[in-house]
């Protein structure tokens, strides 16, 4: 069963406005990963945020983690259009043996 | 070197062929995965070696056998597939974690399967 729901589904914004998506799971993690995905290409790993973390930065990428509430939101800022991408949130279970991935969030950014 | 990489990058196969998806990456991961991705899908674990032993299964049928001959290579035999196996095959590579942990996973670039 998937782990992390994420939302929205799909998001189309300008070049420079900035994109967030959300990432929900349900049971305790040792961390939560996020990973970009271009069309019918393999995943890159974006950031990696541990479960005693709360924010971490990256360049253009902000990705906050609520452990409260199990939430996790990744940010981008000033997107372009090279941003266009699909977004996974990975989590790795405290009591799980692998990475679970969640549905993913089709982003578009046009220029 | 961080790549990961996979041939080939396409394989059409008819359902009585045998062929193999291999996948290298010299970064001294001693973890490695293979994924099943479907359109507009997240990646589905599929196997996972760690010191080049066989460690998870996700329940995957028999047709599909994975194979590690060293640390470097991680090959995935098909046999006797499907159309529904038609998929995104992906390879990916990792440091080992502590106390059972996932650190990131390097992703090759899929092996894109169809099955007539």
């Amino acid at each position: 069963s998937q782990q992390g729901e994420e939302d929205p589904q799909a998001l189309s914004i300008q070049e420079g406005e900035n994109a967030t998506m959300n990432c929900s799971y349900k049971t305790s993690i040792n961390n939560l990963q996020w990973y970009r995905q271009n069309s019918g290409r393999g995943l890159v790993h974006l950031i990696l945020i541990r479960s005693n973390e709360r924010e971490k930065h990256s360049g253009r990428l902000r990705v906050t983690l609520d452990t409260s509430k199990k939430s996790s939101s990744l940010l981008i800022t000033a997107s372009r259009a090279a941003d266009t991408a699909s977004y996974f949130c990975a989590t790795d279970e405290s009591h799980g043996n692998k990475l679970v991935f969640g549905a993913g969030t089709i982003l578009r950014v046009k220029s | 070197d961080t790549e990961v990489t996979q041939t080939p990058k396409h394989l059409v196969m008819g359902m009585t062929n045998k062929k193999s998806l291999k996948c290298e990456q010299h970064m001294g991961h001693r973890a490695m995965y293979w994924y099943k991705q479907k359109a507009k899908k997240p990646p589905e674990l599929m196997f996972v070696y760690s010191y080049e032993k066989l460690s998870i299964n996700e329940s995957v049928p028999s047709r599909f056998s994975p194979e590690c001959p060293n640390s470097s290579l991680l090959n995935l035999h098909l046999h006797a597939l499907q159309p529904e196996d038609s998929a995104l095959y992906l390879c990916a590579s990792s440091l080992l974690g502590g106390r059972g942990s996932y650190n990131e996973q390097f992703f090759g670039p899929g092996t894109r399967l169809t099955v007539l």
